[in-house]
């Protein structure tokens, strides 16, 4: 059973047309994080929140933001879509922040056109 | 910040074994991970590491020396479907919260 899921696997968008990707969880965690992930590059962390509490990294853009209406999901917006944000952005959750482990959803490939 | 270094890609042959290194610089360690990422897929959690020594799991195992920050994951039996990027993350605190930072991963290549 999908643990984390994430809506749509892929997504097309246009230069600077907002979108919205989506993730959702089953595990009833607390944390969930926002990653960005470039080809051949590491995992990029662009923020995450802690039940309500959101923490966003310092380096990243403003053109990206984060909503958690609900315990069980959150949402990334970018809100002016570049060439340089296609990428596969990956939805993480885990049960406070020191443990074992942190469950990956199967990522959303963002391709702008 | 933190600085974590690894191989980008290693060739091994299927039945051998291969030892992934990892190499970190980080002020507030609290723990090592090792995640498995196969081609446009997400990453999958292989082991964690917070206290000095191996853990083994199966045909893996990870190693942790904190005085050295020094890391590594060692496959055994080689197969071919262990062809994937191996990422190395850290776990410290930073600015009031516990952050996990990846290495850019090493892309292992299993031959028959």
């Amino acid at each position: 059973d999908a643990m984390v899921i994430q809506n749509p696997r892929y997504q097309v968008t246009q230069f600077g047309k907002p979108v919205t990707l989506s993730c959702s969880q089953t595990l009833n965690h607390n944390v969930m994080y926002w990653y960005q992930q470039k080809s051949s590059q590491a995992p990029k962390l662009l923020f995450h929140y802690y039940d309500k509490d959101f923490n966003n990294e310092a380096d990243t853009p403003d053109n990206f933001q984060s909503r958690r209406p609900n315990t069980s999901f959150c949402f990334l917006d970018i809100r002016s879509p570049g060439l340089g944000d296609a990428a596969m952005y990956l939805c993480a959750t885990s049960r406070g922040q020191g443990s074992r482990t942190q469950y990956f959803g199967p990522g959303t490939r963002l391709l702008v056109l | 910040g933190q600085n974590i270094d690894q191989p980008t890609e290693m060739t091994a042959t299927e039945g051998a074994i291969v030892q992934i290194n990892c190499t970190y610089q980080t002020s507030g360690f609290n723990g090592l991970f090792w995640y498995q990422q196969h081609a446009g897929e997400a990453p999958t959690f292989l082991s964690y590491n917070v206290l000095d020594g191996l853990e083994e799991k199966g045909r893996f195992s990870s190693f942790l020396s904190r005085s050295k920050g020094y890391s590594y994951l060692l496959l055994k039996e080689l197969q071919m479907k262990d062809s994937a990027s191996y990422l190395c993350a850290v776990r410290a605190n930073s600015g009031g919260y516990q952050k996990v930072t990846f290495g850019i991963g090493t892309k292992l290549q299993v031959i028959p």
